[in-house]
């Protein structure tokens, strides 16, 4: 069985700096994606950003950016110049077979002005 | 936008009514998924469909069915509802090639 473990419950942060989403995960699977989706109070889901596991080079999305360790199947969120807009609750979730999607039980982010 | 809408986007019911609640995707995405939230679990699957007429268990799929007779239309049906299944419920879709799941709006069932 797959397993997203996030254990930070909640974070602040200050508007403008820089803050990082711990995610730590198991899957047998050899081939798998990795992803962070946002949830602000409109309880929309968004994605964040992607992770292939067969990419060694970390994906970048303007201002988010993820650090994936592989060996120690680690996945963390860095999200740089924060802003207002992005507090929300963000969860770390994981692909298997048929693509269906684990996830973590989600950090809520606040942001500070 | 995935062009994907839940309905109702709200509902309250009573324990032991029937509730169907449908999502509708614009798209012609092959595969569905329904999951709950709940407080300190995150989203969990309940069931997913690789096809029309094509469906599958997922992590908490007691108490749930569905049917999918068209591309377009995957419900969910709480045969009886119980209160243990007040929460939010999400469809979404896979968007290949690379495996992401983008999601409908919810819907916030309450069973009193």
């Amino acid at each position: 069985a797959q397993t997203v473990t996030q254990s930070q419950p909640e974070m602040s942060v200050q508007e403008a700096e820089t803050v990082t989403l711990s995610c730590t995960y198991d899957t047998s699977e050899s081939n798998y994606y990795l992803f962070w989706y946002k949830q602000p109070p409109s309880r929309q889901m968004i994605l964040v950003i992607r992770q292939e596991a067969y990419k060694q080079q970390n994906a970048t999305e303007n201002r988010f950016s993820v650090n994936f360790q592989k060996a120690a199947k680690s996945f963390s969120l860095k999200i740089s110049d924060s802003q207002l807009g992005d507090t929300a609750m963000y969860f770390c979730a994981l692909t298997g077979a048929n693509s269906k999607l684990t996830f973590g039980k989600g950090i809520t982010l606040s942001v500070r002005p | 936008d995935a062009g994907i809408t839940q309905s109702p986007r709200h509902k309250v019911t009573e324990t032991g009514t029937p509730v169907t609640l449908r999502c509708h995707q614009t798209e012609n995405h092959r595969y569905m998924y329904w999951y709950r939230q709940d407080p300190g679990h995150g989203l969990r699957l309940i069931h997913y469909s690789y096809g029309v007429k094509d469906t599958d268990k997922g992590e908490v799929s007691d108490g749930y069915s569905v049917s999918r007779s068209k591309t377009e239309d995957f419900l969910l049906t709480l045969e009886s509802a119980t209160s243990s299944q007040t929460s939010v419920y999400f469809c979404a879709i896979n968007h290949p090639p690379a495996d992401t799941q983008y999601f409908g709006p919810g819907t916030r069932l309450t069973v009193l």
